[in-house]
């Protein structure tokens, strides 16, 4: 089955500062690749998202990099501030399935 | 208007007993979900709903069936309830593929415990 996986499961950064978020994940047949941010006590919210056939994506303060030949997507956060203390997870899309890897809880020290 | 609502946010109950937890989304999406969110945060998809047919993950107990009464609404029934079953379930809804969108829409969340 398909697998999405992180590389680090917590992150701590000082405000200000920029963060990334690393993910791998397994099924070069995905079509879309997406970021979520999960903050306490809520649902997963969409952050950012990038077909496969793109290298890079930005938004306000997020960019997605995907590299699809060693099956890897980061998301970078500029300027991180306390308010994106959550946690993120990346997921691929195969057909409408959408599968989810393992959360990166970061944490943004003021 | 919240555009995907499940309930209840909270569920305790005892094991044995059976349950159902509703799901309701206002977006006109064709496809719904089901995910299940272990205390270490891993998203597990359960099922997939989109035009009456039925995505199931071959990992979910048949405890757990999924109800569609329309294209709206994707309920969640489990049977004989296990200790393991403790966790966070959300609802999702998304668009048909192929028709630009492709975020999945996440209601609150509905965090069940059994004791």
């Amino acid at each position: 089955g398909e697998s999405v996986g992180l590389h680090l499961p917590t992150l701590s950064v000082q405000e200000g500062d920029n963060s990334i978020i690393n993910c791998a994940y397994s099924n070069s047949a995905s079509d879309y690749f997406i970021w979520y941010k999960q903050e306490s006590g809520k649902g997963p919210q969409f952050i950012i998202d990038i077909r496969s056939n793109m290298d890079k994506r930005q938004g306000q303060r997020v960019t997605v990099l995907l590299n699809k030949t060693v099956k890897h997507l980061s998301l970078q956060i500029a300027a991180t501030q306390p308010g994106d203390s959550a946690v993120y997870f990346c997921a691929e899309i195969t057909g409408n399935q959408f599968y989810f890897g393992t959360g990166t809880s970061l944490t943004v020290i003021p | 208007d919240t555009a995907v609502s499940q309930t209840p946010k909270y569920l305790v109950t005892q094991m044995g007993n059976d349950k159902s937890i509703k799901c309701e989304q206002n977006l006109g999406h064709d496809t719904m979900y089901w995910y299940k969110q272990d205390s270490k945060k891993f998203l597990k998809i359960m099922f997939s709903y989109n035009n009456k047919e039925l995505i199931i993950n071959e990992t979910v107990p048949n405890r757990f069936s999924p109800k569609s009464p329309d294209k709206a609404h994707l309920n969640l029934h489990i049977n004989s309830l296990e200790l393991g079953d403790s966790a966070v379930y959300f609802c999702a809804s998304s668009p048909p593929p192929g028709t630009g969108g492709t975020e999945a829409f996440f209601g609150q969340g509905t965090r069940l415990t059994v004791v």
